[in-house]
């Protein structure tokens, strides 16, 4: 089956500090990867679309200086959170859409605790 | 802008009953609606999809059934295990403009499904 990895599962960093957290299609290809953010006991929270070889699209409220998303190639996609503070800790999953096809799968997540 | 509702937020069944999850969607225009089973601290998992030009579709003990008029579709799970206990997620999405891929997912609130040996 299809499978979506993100790295690292989990991460603690220092406030002030910039973490990056990785998405990949493992094996198909994805032209479009999606970033969430989930906080406890509540639904999954869009933040950015992510398109190969172009630039996300942000949804409203989320600051794009902030998380940096880069989609590089048809297989991989990147999150940076800059000058992390304890409020940007939360759960971050990625979702690729297989370009064959149009199923969207989920990753694992990321839990990013920022002290 | 898309709205999935889906009910209930929590649901507690027997081991062997059935469960059924309901959703609703506002936006005519979507035509695929997954659902994704989330166990505690991990991602979501695809567990069936159904596209708009199909009323119904199963696969073992889930089916998911679709009413494009009355713009809702179910989740139903039959024989369930303790197993099956998770927080389940209905979600929509429709055809881009080129009519080439689906857009981003609309999600529901979410169902805490609790199977009682």
């Amino acid at each position: 089956g299809a499978v979506v990895s993100q790295h690292p599962s989990w991460v603690i960093c220092k406030s002030g500090t910039s973490v990056k957290i990785e998405c990949r299609s493992l094996d198909f290809q994805a032209t479009t990867m999606f970033w969430y953010r989930q906080f406890p006991k509540q639904s999954l929270m869009l933040m950015a679309t992510s398109n190969e070889g172009s630039k996300a699209t942000y949804e409203q409220g989320v600051e794009k200086d902030k998380f940096l998303i880069n989609h590089a190639s048809l297989t991989l996609s990147t999150l940076t959170v800059t000058s992390a503070h304890p409020e940007d800790s939360s759960f971050y999953i990625c979702s690729a859409r297989r370009t064959a096809g149009n199923t969207i799968y989920f990753g694992e997540g990321s839990w990013l605790t920022v002290v | 802008g898309e709205n999935v509702e889906q009910h209930p937020s929590t649901l507690s069944v027997q081991e062997g009953d059935s469960a059924v999850i309901k959703c609703t969607y506002s936006d005519s225009a979507s035509n695929y609606f997954p659902w994704y089973k989330q166990e505690l601290g991990k991602g979501p998992q695809l567990i069936i999809d159904i596209r708009s030009n199909v009323g119904e579709k199963k696969d073992q003990r889930i089916a998911v059934t679709l009413n494009k008029t009355a713009k809702h579709f179910s989740l139903h799970i039959t024989e369930t295990q303790p197993e099956d206990s998770a927080v389940y997620f209905c979600a929509a999405s429709s055809r881009n403009a080129g009519g080439t891929s689906y857009g981003k997912l609309t999600f529901g609130q979410g169902t805490i499904l609790t199977v009682h040996p």
